[in-house]
């Protein structure tokens, strides 16, 4: 049970592209989704909090008009990196959480390589 | 913030010997402190985790202790085998919160 899906797994672009991730939670519903950026060798950073039918909480330093997230349904948000760079060059992850105070279930990420 | 410190960065064992990954953190009113395993390029797999309200909870080979006066936690893999190779994080939330703040993260390898 609990299992997260994350479309694509890898995505090659130019700069300047927007690519859209989504995250599913396949058999259970979750109220809250969360996005990560994981840099090679490196720790999991939150970009933000989505709650269903909310606009999403992003953290510190992120630009919400660069990173935009929509939260749609109890069983995807979508990510979108707009006007993509190199620098945006990372592992993108999706968690999933059924409830407050239950744990996160990631996805299995996102390789976001742009040229 | 709530911050998270994990040590050590790496890890290197004998196979059947035990590892141990230790974690502190800054804020007080967390109350939840989960230990994901990472293996290259996949998504980090939740392996344990513990509550406040408990200090010690063991799942087969894997055990947390938590002290929360010292507010550290730490992760114990005894009988390690070579299948335990990987980046381990140790994280923290606060139930209302929900956001988890992860450790940088250690590399354990597991010599056959």
């Amino acid at each position: 049970g609990a299992v997260v899906s994350q479309h694509p797994s890898w995505v090659i672009c130019k700069s300047g592209t927007s690519v859209k991730i989504e995250c599913r939670s396949l058999d259970f519903q979750a109220t809250t989704m969360f996005w990560y950026r994981q840099f090679p060798k490196q720790s999991l950073m939150l970009m933000a909090t989505s709650n269903e039918g909310s606009k999403a909480t992003y953290e510190q330093g992120v630009e919400k008009d660069k990173f935009l997230i929509n939260h749609a349904s109890l069983t995807l948000s979508t990510l979108t990196v707009t006007s993509a760079h190199p620098e945006d060059s990372s592992f993108y992850i999706c968690s999933a959480q059924m409830g407050a105070g239950q744990p996160q279930h990631f996805g299995d990420g996102t390789r976001l390589s742009i040229l | 913030g709530e911050n998270v410190e994990q040590h050590p960065s790496t890890l290197s064992v004998q196979e059947g010997d035990s590892a141990v990954i230790k974690c502190t953190y800054s804020d007080s009113a967390s109350n939840y402190f989960p230990w994901y395993k990472q293996e290259l390029g996949k998504r980090p797999q939740l392996i344990i985790d513990i509550r406040s309200n408990v200090g010690e909870k063991k799942d087969q080979r894997i055990a947390v202790t938590l002290n929360k006066t010292a507010k550290h936690f730490s992760l114990h893999i005894t009988e390690t085998q070579p299948e335990d190779s990987a980046v381990y994080f140790c994280a923290a939330s606060q139930f209302r919160g929900n956001k988890l703040v992860f450790g940088a993260g250690t590399i354990l390898r597991v010599k056959s």
